[in-house]
């Protein structure tokens, strides 16, 4: 069965600077994806970035980066120049490739709340 | 609004009695997840539907639980006998199948909360 283990439960930043949220994970599998969703308060889960395990290469999605060590079964994201709107639950997420005919269900983390302040 | 609704958005019950949530998600999507999130943990996966079919459930989902998506469209989640411990926000989500060497993105819904007293 496959974990996936936030260690950091609440965070706080500065508007406009850096801030870093840690994931790690555990599975046997070798195809897979991992995800960081957002949760704001009140508000639906939305998709923010996503990796596949077998590219190599961290994904960007604008202010949003992810920092995927494989082999150490690690991927944290960076959120660059924070917004007053990034305060929410974060989640970092896993599924294992399940082909059409398998579910790729996602497996959560307890999540990270994090604070933008002004 | 094209995206996943879920119906009602907020239900308190009385312990012992029976609750039934809706969901419908994105026009042709095939799959359809139900999951379950208490307080200050992640969502934990309940269960999943290929059209109508319910091909996976999770130790979760006891026997009090009971799921269905007639005709491969709307889904609804039903809990006989609400206990306290089945309160929780209830998350429906649904994704469509591109092919097998493509990412299937899982879109959410609000949610239903449930409070049972």
């Amino acid at each position: 069965a496959q974990t996936v283990t936030q260690s950091q439960p609440e965070m706080s930043v500065q508007e406009a600077e850096t801030v870093t949220l840690s994931c790690t994970y555990d599975t046997s599998e070798n195809n897979y994806y991992l995800f960081w969703y957002k949760q704001p308060p009140s508000r639906q889960m939305i998709l923010v970035i996503r990796q596949e395990a077998y590219k190599q290469q961290n994904a960007t999605e604008n202010r949003f980066s992810v920092n995927f060590q494989k082999a150490a079964k690690s991927f944290s994201l960076k959120i660059s120049d924070s917004q007053l709107g990034d305060t929410a639950m974060y989640f970092c997420a896993f599924m294992k490739h399940g082909g059409q005919g398998g579910s790729e269900k996602l497996v959560f983390g307890k999540g990270t709340k994090l604070t933008v302040n002004p | 609004d094209t995206g996943v609704s879920q119906d009602p958005r907020h239900k308190i019950t009385k312990r012992g009695q029976n609750v039934t949530f809706r969901c419908d998600p994105i026009s042709e999507h095939n799959r359809l997840y139900w999951y379950r999130q208490t307080l200050g943990q992640g969502p934990e996966f309940l269960t999943y539907f290929q059209n109508e079919a319910q091909l996976e459930k999770s130790r979760l989902l006891s026997d009090r639980f009971s799921a269905e998506r007639p005709k491969g469209s709307f889904s609804t989640l039903e809990i006989q006998r609400t206990e306290q411990g089945d309160s929780a926000m209830y998350l429906c989500a649904s994704s469509p199948i591109l092919g097998r060497r493509r990412y299937n993105e899982q879109f959410f819904g609000p949610g239903t909360r449930l409070t049972v007293l």
